[in-house]
């Protein structure tokens, strides 16, 4: 049965500590891996896709890396704006989508 | 600008009058999807649609209709609203399901009393 399953569930950094945030999963056949930054009351915003282990994305701050069992969401110096929740999903040969309880981060002054 | 467009952002009604929420998209997806998000459950599909006229159930679809007569378009219909489907719902769209990145409404905020 394909599994996503993200850790920590919440944490909390002072602005400038670095930390990642881990999507563990299992699939039969990767279709994709995908990240999502989730504000209160808000949609979903699409941050990257991973298609294949040792892929690498970076935006900004945030960069996501695969391997073959874990996604990392790794943010370097954060800043109050990225609290947020961050979900992790992943699709396989199914054809469903498969999303995590997600990571909420709060940043700190 | 290419968005997802749901509607009402919030509705407030009463067990069992009908209620439509629309969705529209302008990004020409094939694939269209309907979430509901409550606390600790996380998202969860309610119904989804590969194309025009091709609809199927996700994980949660009692209580729910759908329909897919325009490619833009995605209503979710609850016929006979309850309690239980007080929730904040979110209608997305990609050009594939499994390997491509949905893009999400803002979301439509429900409570039936």
């Amino acid at each position: 049965e394909d599994q996503v399953t993200q850790s920590p569930e919440a944490l909390r950094l002072q602005e400038g500590e670095s930390s990642s945030l881990n999507c563990s999963y299992t699939v039969s056949g990767l279709r994709g891996l995908f990240w999502y930054r989730q504000d209160p009351g808000k949609g979903p915003e699409f941050l990257f896709t991973l298609y294949s282990a040792g892929e690498e994305k970076e935006k900004e701050r945030l960069k996501a890396t695969l391997t073959k069992k874990e996604s990392f969401l790794h943010i370097t110096a954060p800043k109050p704006e990225d609290s947020a929740t961050y979900l992790c999903a992943v699709g396989g040969n199914t054809g469903k989508l498969i999303f995590g309880q997600g990571t909420t981060l709060q940043v700190k002054p | 600008e290419a968005q997802v467009t749901q509607n009402p952002r919030y509705l407030i009604t009463v067990t069992g009058k009908k209620l439509t929420v629309t969705c529209s998209q302008n990004m020409n997806h094939e694939y269209m999807s309907w979430y509901r998000q409550d606390p600790g459950l996380g998202l969860r599909q309610i119904y989804y649609s590969m194309n025009v006229e091709v609809t199927d159930k996700g994980d949660v679809p009692e209580g729910y209709k759908v329909s897919r007569k325009e490619k833009r378009n995605f209503p979710l219909i609850l016929e006979s609203p309850s309690p239980n489907q007080t929730s904040l719902y979110f209608c997305a769209s990609s050009f594939g399901q499994a390997n491509s990145p949905l893009h999400f409404g803002n979301g439509t905020r429900l409570t039936v009393t």
